[in-house]
C-alpha cells in the first residue's frame, strides 16, 4: 500500500522567517495530496491540497509543489507567524482506492516570536 | 465548526469493555472515513464507508467494527478494548468525486484503563 514519509518531524522558526515541509509518497497512482493543520486537542483542518496534474499551488502564504517524477510534494509558509503554530500533516490518497487518506507522520511547527 | 459530529468527546472505559462511538457527516456527503490518531502512531485510516457499503479497509483490528446506517451516520464499534486501544478517533466525511476534502469530525478521546 501507500507509504508516506514526512521531515523534518519538528521545526522552529523566527516569525518572519520561512518553513518548509517535506513529504514523500511510494504510490505513483496517488493523486490527491492534501495538507492538513492540527492545533492541539483539535480535528485536522485542510490548509491547501494538489491534484496530480498541476505542479504547484498557493493561497496567500502558504504553496505547495509537487514533482510527479519524483513522487515528492513540499509545503511552504512564508512570513511565519505565531499562530502557524501547529503540527502539520502531509497525505495522499486516489480514487481507486476509496479516496482514503494515507498520512505522514506529521511537523511540529514552532514559530518564535 | 466542520459540520461534522461525533459522540461522545470523551470516553473512559476499562480493558475488556466494549464502546460505541457514532458520527454524523456533513449533509449530503455519503462517504464517512474512520481514523486513529495515537501518540506514536500518527492518523492511521481505519475503514471507509459510502451510502452504507464499506469502500476501503485500512489495518483496522478485528476486535473493531463499523457499519453505515441508511440516514448516513456511522458508529464505530470497538470491543475487548486493550490499553494500547487508547486514542483520538477522527470521523471524517467527503463528497464523491475523486478530489474532495475530506472534513474531519472533533473527535472522541477514548481512555482505556
Amino acid at each position: 500500500g501507500e507509504n508516506v514519509e514526512q521531515h523534518p518531524s519538528t521545526l522552529s522558526v523566527q516569525e518572519g522567517d520561512s518553513a518548509v515541509i517535506k513529504c514523500t509518497y511510494s504510490d505513483s497512482a496517488s493523486n490527491y495530496f492534501p495538507w492538513y493543520k492540527q492545533e492541539l486537542g483539535k480535528r485536522p483542518q485542510l490548509i491547501i491540497d494538489i491534484r496530480s496534474n498541476v505542479g504547484e499551488k498557493k493561497d496567500q502564504r502558504i504553496a505547495v509543489t509537487l514533482n510527479k517524477t519524483a513522487k515528492h510534494f513540499s509545503l511552504h509558509i512564508t512570513e511565519t507567524q505565531p499562530e502557524d503554530s501547529a503540527v502539520y500533516f502531509c497525505a495522499a490518497s486516489k480514487q481507486a482506492a476509496g479516496n482514503k487518506l494515507t498520512f505522514g507522520g506529521g511537523t511540529r511547527v514552532l514559530v518564535k516570536p | 465548526d466542520s459540520g461534522v459530529t461525533q459522540t461522545p468527546k470523551h470516553l473512559i472505559t476499562a480493558t475488556g469493555q466494549r464502546v460505541t462511538l457514532r458520527c454524523s457527516p456533513r449533509s449530503g456527503d455519503l462517504s464517512v472515513y474512520w481514523y486513529q490518531q495515537s501518540l506514536d502512531q500518527g492518523l492511521q485510516f481505519l475503514i471507509q464507508y459510502y451510502n452504507g457499503e464499506e469502500r476501503a479497509k485500512g489495518n483496522i483490528l478485528e476486535r473493531f467494527s463499523a457499519q453505515q446506517f441508511p440516514d448516513l451516520h456511522s458508529e464505530l464499534n470497538l470491543s475487548s478494548l486493550e490499553l494500547g486501544d487508547s486514542a483520538l478517533y477522527f470521523c471524517a466525511s467527503s463528497g464523491s468525486g475523486p478530489y474532495n476534502e475530506q472534513f474531519f469530525g472533533p473527535g472522541t478521546r477514548l481512555t482505556v484503563l
